[in-house]
C-alpha cells in the first residue's frame, strides 16, 4: 500500500500563518483529510475533501492540494492549535495515514 | 450527536485474544461504514479495518489480515473487533470510527476516546 509523508515537526510564531504538508500517490487520486489531536484525546476531524471544514472548525483553517501534495494551512495560528495534526486519504479499499505533524506555536 | 464508546481493552498475553466493542449511538447506525484505527504508545495513527454498512465487506490492513477480524450487529448498534494470536506490537489504544460513506473506506468524521490494549507477559 502507500504511503503519506508528513514532516515530523513544525513551529509558529502566535497570529502567523503555518502550512503543514502531506505528500503521497494516493493524493493524485483522493483528497486528504485531516485530523487534529491534542494530548490525551482523540482525533478531530478538521479537513476534508477540496477544502471543507466541518461544523465548528474555525475559518482560520484551509486545505489545497496539488499533484502528490496536500497543505493545510492555518492563518493566524492560535494557542490553542499546538496539537499533533494526520493526514490520510484512501487507497484502493484501504486507509492510509501519514506519520503526523507536531504543531507548536511560539 | 454522534457518541461511540469502546470497550473491552485491558491486559493480555502474548498469543492471547480479546474482543473489542464499540456502541454507536446519535446516528443511523446501519447505514455508514465503520473503521478500527490504532495508535501505539507515543506513534502515530495506523488504519486497522473497515466494515461495509451492512456487514457484506471487510477489508483489513496487512499487519493484521488473518489475526483480527471486525464485525457489526446493527440490531444492537455495536461493532467489534475480535483479536487474536496478540503480538507485542499490537499494543495500543484502539478507536472506533465513523465512516462519512457507505460502501468503501472514504473519510473517518467521528471517532470514540478508544480503549487501551497492552500485550504483554
Amino acid at each position: 500500500s502507500s504511503e503519506l509523508t508528513q514532516d515530523p515537526a513544525v513551529s509558529v510564531a502566535l497570529g502567523q500563518t503555518v502550512r503543514i504538508t502531506c505528500q503521497g500517490d494516493s493524493l493524485r487520486s483522493y483528497y486528504a483529510t485531516w485530523y487534529q489531536q491534542k494530548p490525551g484525546q482523540a482525533p478531530v476531524l478538521v479537513m476534508y475533501g477540496k477544502n471543507n471544514r466541518p461544523s465548528g472548525i474555525p475559518d482560520r483553517f484551509s486545505g489545497s492540494s496539488s499533484g502528490n501534495t496536500a497543505s493545510l494551512t492555518i492563518t493566524g495560528a492560535q494557542a490553542e492549535d499546538e496539537a499533533d495534526y494526520y493526514c490520510n486519504s484512501r487507497d484502493s479499499s484501504h486507509l492510509v495515514f501519514g506519520g503526523g505533524t507536531k504543531l507548536t506555536v511560539l | 450527536q454522534v457518541q461511540l464508546v469502546e470497550s473491552g481493552g485491558g491486559v493480555v498475553q502474548p498469543g492471547g485474544s480479546l474482543r473489542l466493542s464499540c456502541a454507536a449511538s446519535g446516528f443511523t447506525f446501519s447505514s455508514y461504514g465503520m473503521h478500527w484505527v490504532r495508535q501505539a504508545p507515543g506513534k502515530g495513527l495506523e488504519w486497522v479495518a473497515f466494515i461495509r454498512y451492512d456487514g457484506s465487506n471487510k477489508y483489513y490492513a496487512d499487519s493484521v489480515k488473518g489475526r483480527f477480524t471486525i464485525s457489526r450487529d446493527n440490531s444492537k448498534n455495536t461493532l467489534y473487533l475480535q483479536m487474536i494470536s496478540l503480538r507485542a506490537e499490537d499494543t495500543a489504544v484502539y478507536y472506533c470510527a465513523k465512516d462519512k460513506d457507505q460502501q468503501l473506506p472514504s473519510l473517518v468524521d467521528y471517532w470514540g476516546q478508544g480503549t487501551l490494549v497492552t500485550v504483554s507477559s
